[in-house]
């Protein structure tokens, strides 16, 4: 069974500042996609980027990027220029490529605050 | 475009009473469909999933059930509601592909068992 970890369940950023979220996770699968969700106060849940195990490029979208390592089982989020917008629950999931179903594994989050 | 909608928002009841959630999504045909929990301090936990009318997996054993009835219609059914039932509920749908299939969430229904 694949886990995720996310080990900082609170940080905080001043605005215009850079942060890196951490998340570990356990698999023996060789083909998967890992995800960063952003769930505001609102509560819904928002894809900020995702990366394709197969791809050694690091994906990247805007002010988002991750830091990728395969071998290390570890996929951090760093967020550049922070905004007071990016306060939010950040959460690392896993999802197996096949075909068919497949639900995604998440870690239990990190609590992001951007302060003024 | 695609659309979900999960209904009611916001549900009080006491410990012991029944639940109905609903789960409906517009604009695709044959979606996976997913329910996932967020306990209070914890992350997404999946609940059950359905890749077909009629068609329910269940990842964890718990007073829960799910069905689908109708091709785009997920209902998530208690019949006695316990206090660890609390909490927020998602249901999420993705494409049924060959490939990547991301997973799209709805709004979410809040969920207090007194």
């Amino acid at each position: 069974a694949q886990t995720v970890t996310q080990s900082q369940p609170e940080m905080s950023v001043q605005e215009a500042e850079t942060v890196t979220l951490s998340c570990t996770y356990d698999t023996s699968e060789n083909n998967y996609y890992l995800f960063w969700y952003k769930q505001p106060p609102s509560r819904q849940m928002i894809l900020v980027i995702r990366q394709e195990a197969y791809k050694q490029q690091n994906a990247t979208e805007n002010r988002f990027s991750v830091n990728f390592q395969k071998a290390a089982k570890s996929f951090s989020l760093k967020i550049s220029d922070s905004q007071l917008g990016d306060t939010a629950m950040y959460f690392c999931a896993f999802m197996k490529l096949r075909t068919g179903n497949t639900p995604l594994v998440f870690g239990k989050g990190t609590r992001l605050s951007v302060i003024a | 475009s695609q659309t979900i909608h999960q209904w009611p928002a916001t549900l009080v009841q006491p410990v012991g009473s029944p639940l109905s959630l609903e789960c409906t999504v517009e604009g695709t045909s044959n979606p996976n469909l997913y329910w996932y929990r967020q306990a209070a301090g914890r992350g997404l936990q999946l609940l059950f999933y359905s890749v077909g009318i009629g068609q329910i997996s269940s990842e964890v054993p718990q007073n829960l059930s799910a069905s689908r009835p109708q091709d785009r219609q997920f209902i998530l059914s208690s019949k006695k509601l316990l206090l660890s039932d609390s909490g927020f509920y998602l249901c999420a749908w993705s494409v049924r592909t060959l490939a990547y299939n991301e997973q799209f969430f709805g709004p979410g229904t809040r969920l207090t068992v007194l």
